[in-house]
């Protein structure tokens, strides 16, 4: 039983094509959140969603816009790729938004574009 | 503003001896500070985390940190590596205002020899 679960593990495609990471978690959590790494391993918050509700915003280029449909999911669709959107990006759950709460990560998906 | 210095890029040591991976936070409020495990091409996973409880925290594996307020620190220890913690290691702190915003450091690759 995964506990946070992403599709697709890798996605290869061109420059210029729209492509969504779908992420679902079986906890119960009231939050999530998709974090974006990059080829030197360093991640970085780019969204965090509390009970379908938008609460982190980082500077993120508009081409990403998070979808949260119900509280177990935070789907991430990419407009008009480009090479620099290359990275493994991770979806996150925590129980609640608070600042001491453990977040539970997904296994990833891996983008390649090109 | 919160930040995370993790002090070495590859920490090497052979299997059997002690481990020692060293965090350096910065924070303006009281922080949560976390310890993430990043094996290879998997998800992330929590060690340890200490929110303002004991100062020495004792996570999975054998792992465990201590949180030194007057010196900004919260290194990682483990008195004897396993082959299996070869991975990598990320430190992380989350300030107690707002939501929880994760900022993770650059990472420490620990790699055990036999």
């Amino acid at each position: 039983d995964t506990a946070v679960s992403q599709t697709p593990k890798y996605l290869v495609t061109q420059m210029g094509n729209d492509k969504s990471i779908k992420c679902e978690q079986n906890l119960g959590h009231d939050t999530m959140y998709w974090y974006k790494q990059d080829s030197k391993k360093f991640l970085k918050i780019m969204f965090s969603y509390n009970n379908k509700e938008l609460i982190i915003n980082e500077t993120v280029p508009n081409r990403f816009s998070p979808k949260s449909p119900d509280k177990a999911h935070l789907n991430l669709h990419i407009n008009s790729l480009e090479l620099g959107d290359s990275a493994v990006y991770f979806c996150a759950s925590s129980p609640q938004a608070s600042v001491a709460a453990t977040q539970y990560f997904g296994p990833g998906t891996r983008l390649t574009v090109l | 503003a919160q930040s995370v210095t993790q002090l070495d890029s590859h920490v090497s040591v052979s299997e059997g001896t002690p481990v020692l991976l060293r965090c350096n936070y910065s924070s303006s409020y009281s922080p949560s500070l976390f310890w993430y495990v990043q094996h290879p091409n998997k998800g992330l996973q929590l060690l340890l985390k200490y929110t303002s409880a004991a100062t020495l925290v004792k996570g999975i594996n054998g792992f465990e940190a201590e949180f030194k307020k007057s010196e900004t620190s919260f290194h990682l220890t483990k008195p004897s590596a396993h082959m299996s913690d070869a991975a990598e290691y990320f430190c992380v702190v989350s300030e107690s205002t707002g939501y929880s915003t994760l900022t993770f450091g650059k990472g420490t690759m620990l790699l055990v020899s036999p």
